[in-house]
């Protein structure tokens, strides 16, 4: 396990249909979040997991957005009826939840609505 | 409001010279302060982390600096190179935990040969 993966890399999507991204984080971290990026910003905080548990999601996270982390390993980010406005760089990050512990960021998920 | 404000936007520099990217925050308390660089098309890789207590670290040609009186942080990139060019982020801990990071807008390198 070398860190933090995200799929897919890159998404094109057409508006109206759902998309699924799914991170894998560092295998021992119980800490996941997910952020959302675009052009010329930094990474806005989305939602966030400890263990399988869904702690904390931010007012940008419509109810179009679901996430999930069922076995508090993997998680999922789903977007349903997609927007132009949803186009973003969206990644995931792992800590291993000890006070000033690192996150470890993803690739990232390009995702593209057309 | 929490913020995280950085400067300048973007800037460019010749191969070998140094830079200081400068960042100031209102976040209040204050857990640490992060500077991450993130490269194109990327997600974001941690340099340093500083706690409130730490007035500087060092990452090989990275130094940052904290200054928690004046909310003050900066990063000194020292004979710059080609793969420098890149997005220097600051990230400050959000006060209701260290569980969520509260990211600058960043400012965008560019070292030219």
């Amino acid at each position: 396990d070398t860190g933090v993966s995200q799929d897919p890399r890159h998404k094109i999507t057409k508006r109206g249909q759902n998309v699924t991204f799914r991170c894998d984080p560092i295998s021992e971290h119980n800490r996941l979040y997910w952020y959302r990026q675009t052009l010329g910003q930094g990474p806005e905080f989305l939602t966030y997991f400890q263990n399988e548990a869904q702690l904390e999601k931010s007012r940008l996270l419509s109810d179009r957005f679901s996430a999930e982390r069922p076995k508090g390993s993997f998680s999922t980010l789903e977007i349903q009826r997609t927007e132009q406005g949803d186009s973003a760089m969206y990644l995931c990050a792992s800590s291993s939840g000890t006070g000033a512990s690192e996150a470890f960021f993803g690739q990232g998920t390009r995702l593209t609505v057309v | 409001k929490n913020q995280v404000e950085q400067s300048p936007q973007s800037l460019i520099i010749l191969e070998g010279k140094n830079c200081t990217l400068q960042c100031n925050y209102t976040v209040s308390p204050f857990s640490n302060l992060r500077w991450y660089k993130q490269d194109t098309g990327r997600g974001p890789v941690s340099l340093t982390i500083m706690t409130f207590s730490e007035n500087t670290k060092s990452n090989g040609r990275y130094t940052a600096t904290l200054d928690a009186d004046t909310k003050q942080s900066s990063l000194h990139i020292t004979a710059s190179q080609l793969s420098d060019s890149a997005s220097y982020i600051c990230v400050v801990s959000d006060p209701s935990g260290t569980y969520k990071y509260i990211f600058g807008t960043g400012t965008r390198l560019k070292v030219l040969a």
